[in-house]
């Protein structure tokens, strides 16, 4: 089975520029959540998506959003980026049935933005 | 808010020594527990997980952990560590609460082990 691959690897932006990273799931799996862990910090919760709503949400100003496809892959688009935002940018995916437990993350290797 | 704390931040052993890493979590409610482990250059990959029944749960690799309620913790243990136990390891939690995604992470703990 394919795993939870996510791109760009790498990217660097400017303060105020807007940011598209993607992401698409473990085959079988319909939920797709997204994770900041900035350096020498575990990760933190954005959000998630299923059925492609947004179903559940952490601190994080509405400048972060996303969108979730049909094909369960998914986005995260940070606008107004600020040098904080620098953090390499997890998606996990899940199904409800799956693994004995609806909370069995399968992450991808992230994508590491860069904002200067 | 949930939270959980990893004793930790950096763990030195030598091959063959015994490891405990250290979890505390705050949510005094039903929780899932989880660690998952990032080996250099790789993704976050799940050891183990704790959803109920026997409280020692065994991982992947010869790991395992023990689940205590009174003590709000879950910390990890192996009885001989190999060079390539290197990673770092994260605990995190889940309360009966929130989305189904939403894992709270503690701050890691870096272990190296010498040959």
């Amino acid at each position: 089975e394919t795993g939870v691959t996510q791109s760009p690897t790498h990217l660097i932006k400017t303060r105020g520029q807007q940011v598209t990273l993607r992401c698409s799931s473990q085959s079988g799996h319909n939920t797709v959540s997204w994770y900041q862990q900035a350096l020498g910090q575990g990760p933190q919760f954005i959000f998630q998506y299923y059925r492609e709503e947004e179903n559940g949400r952490g601190n994080f100003p509405p400048r972060f959003s996303g969108l979730q496809f049909p094909n369960y892959s998914s986005e995260l688009n940070v606008n107004a980026l600020e040098l904080d935002d620098s953090a390499l940018y997890l998606c996990a995916s899940s199904s409800p049935g799956g693994d004995s437990g609806a909370n069995v993350l399968t992450f991808g290797a992230g994508s590491r933005l860069t904002v200067l | 808010a949930q939270s959980v704390s990893q004793h930790n931040h950096h763990v030195i052993l030598s091959e063959a020594a015994s490891l405990e890493l250290g979890c505390n979590y705050s949510y005094g409610g039903t929780v899932n527990l989880f660690w998952y482990v990032q080996y250099p250059g790789q993704h976050l990959q799940l050891l183990l997980k704790y959803f109920s029944g026997d409280p020692l749960v065994k991982g992947i690799k010869g790991f395992e952990a023990e689940f205590i309620k009174s003590k709000f913790s879950f910390n990890l243990r192996k009885p001989s560590v190999q060079w390539s136990d290197t990673a770092e390891y994260f605990c995190a939690v889940k309360d009966d609460g929130g989305s189904q995604g939403n894992l709270i992470f503690g701050k890691g703990t870096k272990l190296s082990v010498k040959p």
